[in-house]
């Protein structure tokens, strides 16, 4: 069982706007503005999309937000494409003993 | 722009110790990223093992700490990964990441080498 709980799928046709939650606890996401977010394709090691809650690296598209409310963060991704079919991973900084936590993976089907 | 390229047996056996090399190019291991490592099993989710910065003590993950030895290697730019007494639910992709960090902090994972299937079984 992971330590940040994410839905196990979310789908959305080309255009639409998703979000995908992630949820954790006071320990991790709730204290740290450290949340991240991966992209992974199939057979394909995974690629980081947002940082430190909402910031994007250097390439990645704008569609791509992140957001954090309490003890949840959430990615949104916008005009959705078909290449954005994917696993997406969250993560969080968990502080001096735990370290790093990840969620289960949202599995995004592009309709 | 970092990149690393994990190596390593692709097979384990049961009992035995895992042992992979992650190679650094293009930049130095000695200039300010934690390097490390995390996993995953075919068809899983992600667990990060542990990261080290080349002159301070390594993070490891709490359930793996006991079996894990993350050491870099300054001189020839790389760093490894020693799992002991592995069994098959350590069967997974590794991958080798680099992160920047300090001061207990780990950021996030902004450079990913492209992985390795590592199977245990006799």
């Amino acid at each position: 069982q992971s330590a940040l709980t994410q839905p196990a799928s979310v789908s959305g046709s080309p255009g639409q706007s998703i979000t995908i939650s992630c949820t954790g606890t006071s320990s991790d996401v709730g204290t740290y503005d450290l949340v991240s977010w991966y992209q992974q394709h199939p057979g394909k090691a995974p690629k980081l999309m947002i940082y430190e809650v909402s910031k994007w690296p250097s390439g990645v598209s704008n569609r791509f937000s992140g957001s954090k409310s309490g003890n949840t963060a959430s990615l949104t991704i916008s005009g959705l494409q078909a290449e954005d079919e994917a696993d997406y991973y969250c993560c969080s900084y968990a502080g001096y003993s735990t370290f790093v936590v990840f969620g289960g993976g949202t599995k995004l089907t592009v309709l | 722009q970092v990149q690393l390229q994990e190596s390593g047996p692709g097979l384990v056996k049961p009992s035995e110790t895992l042992s992979l090399t992650c190679v650094v190019s293009g930049y130095s291991i000695s200039s300010g990223y934690f390097w490390g490592w995390i996993r995953q099993p075919p068809g899983k989710g992600l667990e990060w093992i542990g990261s080290s910065y080349h002159s301070a003590s390594p993070y490891y993950n709490p359930s793996l700490r006991s079996r894990v030895t993350i050491s870099v290697d300054t001189s020839k730019n790389q760093f490894s990964l020693n799992l002991r007494s592995v069994s098959a639910a350590d069967t997974a992709f590794y991958y080798c990441v680099a992160s920047p960090g300090g001061g207990g902090y780990l950021y996030y994972f902004d450079y990913w080498g492209q992985g390795t299937l590592v199977s245990v079984s006799s």
